[in-house]
């Protein structure tokens, strides 16, 4: 069974616009959570992450809002651009393994 | 630092085959994880070793998957016999620690692509 879920495969925008990807966690033990940025035949690479102290963490472009009661977490990036087009994955820690999601495509279309 | 580099990039095979797949960790990085991406199940983490010494291979799927890693430098992991369903991509990642701010990170690489036919 998943612990960590991105439920939307795929997630299409336009280029200025607002891209929110969405996480879900089930395990309550899970205090730290990271997302990472996959472009094609590439490895996957880190690029924000927020502890469970925190509800929201800025970097530049990109803000990751946790939602520890709903069990959420969600990255937006805003202004959204083409070279933000990638699959991104959603991982959480609890021990010191990160468990991660499935991933969701981002396609910013100019 | 190159990152962390694996090979081959691709591997087409037939089903009963021998396959290893290598890599080769960040200097300095003492934690080695092998990751399989499928589209079903994501990034599923197969084994992790600290300071070349296998810690959790839990994420094994079967006897027919082995890892090695007889060096700081380098890892292997191998699947005899190969089967179709063993077709994903593999990844390679290392990081200095499993946890601390920053230090905990992991560097993956670019991944082999298996075929198995």
């Amino acid at each position: 069974d998943q612990q960590v879920k991105q439920n939307s495969p795929s997630l299409s925008v336009q280029e200025g616009r607002i891209s929110i990807l969405n996480c879900d966690y089930t395990n309550s033990m899970f205090d730290y959570f990271l997302w990472y940025k996959k472009y094609p035949a590439e490895g996957p690479t880190f690029l924000i992450s927020i502890s469970s102290i925190k509800d929201k963490n800025e970097d530049g472009r990109f803000t990751v809002f946790l939602n520890k009661s709903a069990k959420h977490l969600s990255l937006h990036i805003v202004p959204s651009q083409p070279g933000d087009s990638a699959v991104y994955f959603c991982a959480a820690k609890g021990s010191y393994i990160p468990t991660f999601g499935r991933g969701t495509s981002l396609i910013v279309h100019p | 630092d190159a990152g962390v580099i694996q090979s081959p990039r691709h591997e087409v095979t037939e089903m009963g085959q021998e396959v290893t797949l290598r890599c080769k960790p960040i200097s300095g990085h003492d934690y080695l994880f092998w990751y399989r991406q499928t589209m079903m199940r994501g990034l599923e983490l197969l084994i992790y070793f600290n300071n070349n010494v296998p810690i959790d291979d839990s994420g094994m799927p079967e006897d027919r998957f082995s890892a090695k890693m007889p060096n700081a430098s380098f890892s292997t992991l191998k699947i005899q016999p190969s089967e179709p369903r063993d077709s994903a991509v593999y990844f390679c990642a290392s990081s200095l620690a499993l946890a601390g701010v920053g230090t905990d990170t992991q560097y993956f690489g670019p991944g082999t692509r298996l075929t198995v036919l």
